[in-house]
């Protein structure tokens, strides 16, 4: 299995700012992806997080508003940008590892949007 | 397109009972991989099971187990024993490639055990 952890795990954030949310595994993995969770609902694939290139948006989703980060195989960022109430939700990364057919997710963070 | 339904929006089950959670979904990829998440009131999402669209016989990881029919594209998940830990939200998801791609998830059943 992975280890994998989220900062920060909670927030409350004003209307129009950003927050940037960290996904850190233990060890390396071949696939990063980042989830929504809106209260009460299932999970949404936001993008998958791909190494040294531009991240993989669905649709719905746009760079501009969900940037995405990911320098090596261990580690990523989301950026929730100009948030709404809207945007209040989980955030989830999980992970593909090298172990076929195990995807694990991250803690989740908990964002509030005021 | 893939897509994941679960019927059962809440069940409540004695204490030490099996309980079934249905799932069905629908693919035209010959090589999926099916994957039961438990998802308790703190928000993780902890993977209880997997099952490949070509294994022969169904996933078991303790007290669960995947009853998988093909035919039916039914996958439920059957909880032996029911414990009052096992109160949480499940979710059934999918994924192509034998499960190496992103994950379609079903809205869930939210499982409530009484003592």
């Amino acid at each position: 299995s992975a280890v994998i952890s989220q900062k920060p795990s909670r927030d409350i954030c004003q209307r129009g700012t950003s927050l940037t949310i960290q996904c850190q595994v233990d060890s390396q993995v071949t696939m990063m992806f980042w989830y929504r969770q809106q209260p009460g609902q299932s999970l949404t694939l936001i993008a998958t997080a791909n190494q040294g290139s531009e991240a993989t948006y669905e649709s719905g989703f746009v760079i501009d508003k969900f940037p995405i980060s990911r320098p090596n195989l261990t580690f990523s960022t989301l950026t929730v940008s100009n948030m709404s109430p809207e945007d209040s939700s989980i955030y989830l990364c999980s992970v593909l590892t090298k172990h076929p057919y195990e995807q694990y997710f991250g803690p989740g963070t908990r964002l509030t949007v005021t | 397109a893939q897509k994941i339904t679960q019927t059962q929006p809440g069940m409540f089950v004695q204490e030490k009972e099996a309980v079934t959670l249905d799932c069905t979904y629908d693919t035209s990829d010959p090589s999926y991989g099916l994957f039961w998440y438990k998802q308790p009131s703190s928000g993780e999402m902890i993977f209880l099971i997997y099952q490949g669209s070509y294994d022969q016989q169904n996933a078991t990881e303790g007290r669960y187990s995947l009853n998988f029919q093909k035919a039916r594209k039914s996958a439920n998940l059957v909880i032996s024993a029911s414990q009052l830990g096992d109160s949480a939200m499940y979710f059934c998801a999918m994924s192509a490639n034998f499960g190496n791609e992103k994950l379609t998830f079903g809205t869930g059943t939210r499982l409530t055990i009484i003592p």
